[in-house]
C-alpha cells in the first residue's frame, strides 16, 4: 500500500563506484522527482520528470542522470560517486504540474554514505 | 537569487500555542507549503496557501501574506508528537519548490 516507495533505504559505497536507486509511486501521478537533502536539511530538487519529459536542474552534475522507464518509475543512476555525494536522497510525486496546489508525496529517502 | 529564511529552532511547551514564521524571497510565485519532517522521515504536506489570509486545518493553520513575502504556520495545543522540523516551500515562475532549511520544534512536556 506504500504510495512512494524507493530502494534501497541505506547505501554505503566507496568513491568512484557507480550506484542507482529505484523510485516507484502506485498513485498515478504524471510528475515524478529527485531530491537531496544535505546534512544542513536543506532539500534541493535535482531533477523533475513530468510526462516523459525531463526538466534538468542545471546544478547537478552530469554524474547524475535520471532514468523512467516509464511514469510510475523514475530511477536515479551516479556515476564516479564523491565523498560530496553524500546525503538523504528523497523521491517524490505529485499530480502535475498544471496545478501549483498539488502537494507532493515523499519517498522515505535513501541515505547515502560514500567512504 | 531565490532565499527562505524561517528560525532553525524553536522550543514550545505541550499544551502552548507556537508560531513558526518563513519570509520568501523568489522569482515568481505559484503558492506556498508547508511539511512536517520527523527526524529520518520522509516531510508530510501540512497545508498550502495561495492567497492572503489564513487557512485552517485541525489543530494548524497557516497565514500568507504576499505583499509581505510572509507566512507563519500556527500550532496549538501542542503535543508531544508535534516535535518534529517544519519546512516552508515556495512554488517559483517555473512550479518548481523553493525549499526552507527547517524549523526544529522542540516539544518540552
Amino acid at each position: 500500500d506504500t504510495a512512494v516507495s524507493q530502494t534501497p533505504k541505506y547505501l554505503v559505497t566507496q568513491m568512484g563506484n557507480d550506484k542507482s536507486i529505484k523510485c516507484e509511486q502506485n498513485l498515478g501521478h504524471d510528475t515524478m522527482y529527485w531530491y537531496k537533502q544535505d546534512s544542513k536539511k536543506f532539500l534541493k530538487i535535482m531533477f523533475s520528470y513530468n510526462n516523459k519529459e525531463l526538466i534538468i536542474n542545471e546544478t547537478v552534475p552530469n554524474r547524475f542522470s535520471p532514468k523512467s522507464p516509464d511514469k510510475a518509475h523514475l530511477n536515479l543512476h551516479i556515476n564516479s560517486l564523491e565523498l560530496g555525494d553524500s546525503a538523504v536522497y528523497f523521491c517524490a510525486s505529485s499530480q502535475g504540474l498544471a496545478d501549483s496546489s498539488y502537494e507532493q508525496y515523499f519517498g522515505p529517502g535513501t541515505r547515502l554514505t560514500v567512504t | 537569487g531565490q532565499n527562505i529564511d524561517q528560525p532553525t529552532e524553536m522550543t514550545a511547551t505541550e499544551g502552548a500555542i507556537v508560531q513558526i514564521n518563513c519570509t520568501y524571497q523568489t522569482s515568481g510565485f505559484n503558492g506556498l507549503f508547508w511539511y512536517q519532517q520527523h527526524a529520518g522521515e520522509a516531510p508530510t504536506f501540512l497545508s498550502y496557501n495561495v492567497l492572503d489570509g489564513l487557512e485552517e486545518k485541525g489543530r494548524f493553520s497557516s497565514f500568507l501574506s504576499r505583499s509581505k513575502g510572509y507566512s507563519y504556520l500556527l500550532l496549538k495545543e501542542l503535543q508531544m508528537k508535534d516535535s518534529a522540523s517544519y519546512l516552508c516551500a515556495v512554488m517559483d515562475s517555473n512550479y518548481q519548490l523553493i525549499w526552507g532549511a527547517g524549523t526544529k520544534l522542540i516539544i518540552k512536556p
